[in-house]
């Protein structure tokens, strides 16, 4: 089974921190993703990567930033934290697609409060 | 663009009894559907996928879903709903390549003893 291992299930940290979150999978998958899941708006993609040293803008990137120096893992770097931020964030990692789609993998989460 | 409604944010039903869940996409190419759960504190888990193969789909934990493209539709459903099933579930389609995934907003499952 794929196992996606998120290095905190619940971090504190203070406004103006940098914080980072660790990701790692053992699949050899290509794609890695960034989400943040807050009550009333689902999950929303941050970032996400398709290869080593490469990355792509979701579609709530801001304050934000990633590093993927190793094909299985994957970081989410919050530059400056603000309470805004408080949030759970999720962590997937998914296979190139043969001829269809494959699913993506999530692991349990990092529930972040920033004070 | 793609699209994805789930229809019912909050589902009750009584143990023992079937459950349908109800989800209609939107998608200007051919989709990968996928059905998610997810339990308190805890990551998204794969129940089943449709990638253009047979339309009735079957899952795990007694879950099957059934792709209707005339209906733009991929309910979820189960015969007989178990205390365990109550969580959070998430419609998702996505289209070739795989990096554009649009989640539905998630229907929470009850379960009633």
């Amino acid at each position: 089974d794929v196992k996606v291992t998120q290095s905190s299930r619940y971090l504190v940290k203070r406004t103006g921190e940098k914080v980072f979150l660790e990701c790692v999978q053992d699949m050899d998958h290509e794609n890695m993703f960034w989400y943040r899941q807050d009550p009333g708006l689902g999950l929303r993609l941050i970032y996400f990567s398709y290869d080593v040293k490469m990355k792509e803008k979701g579609d709530i990137p801001e304050g934000y930033s990633v590093s993927r120096e190793k094909k299985e893992r994957f970081s989410l770097i919050l530059e400056s934290a603000s309470t805004n931020q408080t949030s759970m964030y999720l962590c997937a990692s998914s296979p190139l697609p043969d001829r269809g789609n494959q699913p993506q993998h999530f692991g349990d989460g990092t529930r972040l409060s920033i004070l | 663009a793609q699209s994805v409604t789930q229809l019912d944010s909050h589902v009750s039903v009584s143990e023992g009894t079937p459950v349908l869940l109800r989800c209609n996409y939107s998608s200007s190419y051919s989709p990968s559907l996928f059905w998610y759960v997810q339990h308190p504190n805890k990551g998204l888990q794969l129940l089943l996928k449709y990638t253009s193969a047979a339309t009735l789909v079957k899952g795990i934990n007694g879950f099957e879903a059934e792709f209707k493209k005339s209906e733009t539709s991929f309910h979820l459903t189960k015969p007989s709903a178990h205390m365990s099933d109550a969580a959070e579930y998430f419609c998702v389609v996505t289209r070739s390549g795989g990096f554009k995934t649009i989640f539905g907003a998630g229907t929470r499952l009850f379960v009633k003893a």
